[in-house]
């Protein structure tokens, strides 16, 4: 079984301070790892993924990953916020060679000016 | 750039009533999801296509939830009767293949739906 612990519901943050947001996972099989940013009233935009190879993944918006297997975590990171990057941001994992996602409860973030 | 369209985006209905959702995935993709977000939650899978065949719906209380993709194209979700519990935001994603290298799903923007 797989599961997913985003650890904070909310991040408020001031403009241009860097942010973390934690994701934990769960599972008995190795996993892809994603995040996805969620704007209000629109679906999931995807953010970054991790596949294979390089535990460090950056994706769009200046935003980067670091897959950390012992410590089964997936930490996005950005070293400068923008308040254009409030939105509620989700990790989801999925088992290798099954296609099915499984989401956290997502971590709100706040930039505030 | 190819879009997963839904509608409609917003709904109202009241208990006990019918309601249904369309979706129309990326052209060409072969597997479609309909999530279902509650409130201040992340999504969960209520159904999976291949093509025209379910392959998960493990999740969608089949009791009052139906989901059907009869030409291996576009989707309609339905929901009769409507509970107050069912008010979420209902997301359709597609994606190119059910197994592979990208695994990456692409998202519609949902149906917000209300029920009163």
């Amino acid at each position: 079984a797989q599961s997913v612990t985003q650890l904070d519901s909310q991040v408020p943050v001031f403009e241009e301070a860097p942010v973390e947001l934690r994701c934990n996972y769960s599972s008995s099989v190795s996993v892809y790892l994603f995040w996805y940013v969620q704007y209000p009233n629109q679906g999931l935009q995807l953010l970054l993924k991790y596949l294979s190879g390089s535990t460090l993944v950056k994706g769009i918006n200046g935003f980067e990953a670091e897959f950390n297997k012992s410590q089964t975590s997936f930490h996005l990171r950005k070293p400068s916020v923008h308040i254009s990057d409030t939105a509620e941001y989700f990790c989801a994992v999925s088992p290798r060679n099954f296609n099915k996602f499984y989401f956290g409860s997502g971590t709100k973030l706040n930039v505030k000016p | 750039e190819a879009e997963v369209a839904q509608s409609p985006r917003y709904k109202i209905t009241e208990k006990s009533q019918a309601v249904a959702f369309w979706c129309d995935p990326i052209s060409g993709h072969a597997t479609l999801y309909w999530y279902r977000q509650i409130l201040g939650q992340g999504p969960e899978l209520l159904v999976q296509f291949q093509d025209e065949s379910v392959v998960d719906d493990s999740q969608l209380p089949k009791d009052r939830f139906s989901a059907e993709r009869l030409k291996g194209v576009d989707s309609t979700l339905k929901i009769q009767p409507a509970e107050l519990g069912d008010s979420a935001m209902y997301l359709c994603a597609s994606s190119l293949e059910s197994t592979g290298a990208t695994y990456e799903q692409y998202f519609g923007p949902g149906t917000r739906l209300t029920v009163t």
